[in-house]
């Protein structure tokens, strides 16, 4: 079991570029979370997919911030026209079914628009 | 809503001693509290967690918590640190309920062992 897979490590990207952030969950887990973390605000969370399913994006900066599964094994978290404020550590997550079990993070993300 | 506070932002203590993370929250329904451990440039690692039976519950590497509804607590403790274990620790609540997928976190605590 590899864990949840994040790539890339780090990202640098140009004010006004895009950056397309990507995750693996972990084989057969149905649930996959995005978190954004900084020294200000902490760990946000973003959105969350069951089953590939869009279930809840009220994390997520409407404008320029969009998130997809296209299957069970990935998914991906897009940012247009990226800002300096969007610099931080984009962490995805996964657990398997609901319930109780435990929500086990990748390694991260940094991203750094300069 | 859910919120949860950790009081201590940087915690110190020697290698050997026994070390306790504060974490309060405040939600009225049934709650899951869970923590995790970040290592510096590390993703989040799972600790322990709690959501119904004995208050006290066994994490990995020695860490144990104990949930205490009365005081909407859920402390972390350690009874002998390793220079290892230095790292920044979150706290962590959502609802056991229906709703039961978005983790709220704490601002965290670094703690730091001193050899």
């Amino acid at each position: 079991n590899a864990g949840v897979i994040q790539t890339p490590r780090h990202k640098v990207t140009g004010k006004g570029q895009e950056a397309t952030l990507w995750c693996e969950p972990i084989s057969g887990h149905s649930a996959v979370f995005w978190y954004r973390q900084t020294i200000v605000q902490g760990l946000e969370f973003l959105t969350y997919f069951r089953n590939q399913a869009p279930i809840d994006d009220s994390g997520m900066p409407k404008e320029r911030f969009s998130a997809q599964m296209p299957n069970q094994s990935h998914s991906t978290l897009k940012i247009q026209s990226t800002q300096p404020q969007d610099s931080a550590v984009y962490l995805c997550a996964s657990r398997s079914g609901t319930g109780h079990t435990e929500v086990f993070f990748g390694k991260g993300t940094r991203l750094t628009v300069v | 809503t859910q919120t949860v506070s950790q009081s201590d932002a940087h915690v110190t203590v020697f290698e050997g001693d026994s070390v306790e993370l504060r974490c309060n929250y405040s939600y009225g329904g049934s709650i899951y509290l869970s923590w995790y451990i970040q290592h510096h440039g590390r993703g989040l690692q799972f600790l322990l967690k709690y959501y119904s039976g004995n208050p006290v519950v066994q994490g990995v590497n020695g860490f144990e918590a104990e949930f205490s509804k009365s005081d909407s607590s859920f402390h972390l403790r350690k009874a002998s640190v390793h220079w290892s274990d230095s790292a920044v620790y979150f706290c962590a609540v959502r609802d056991s309920g229906g709703s039961n997928y978005k983790l709220t976190f704490g601002k965290g605590t670094l703690l730091t062992v001193t050899p």
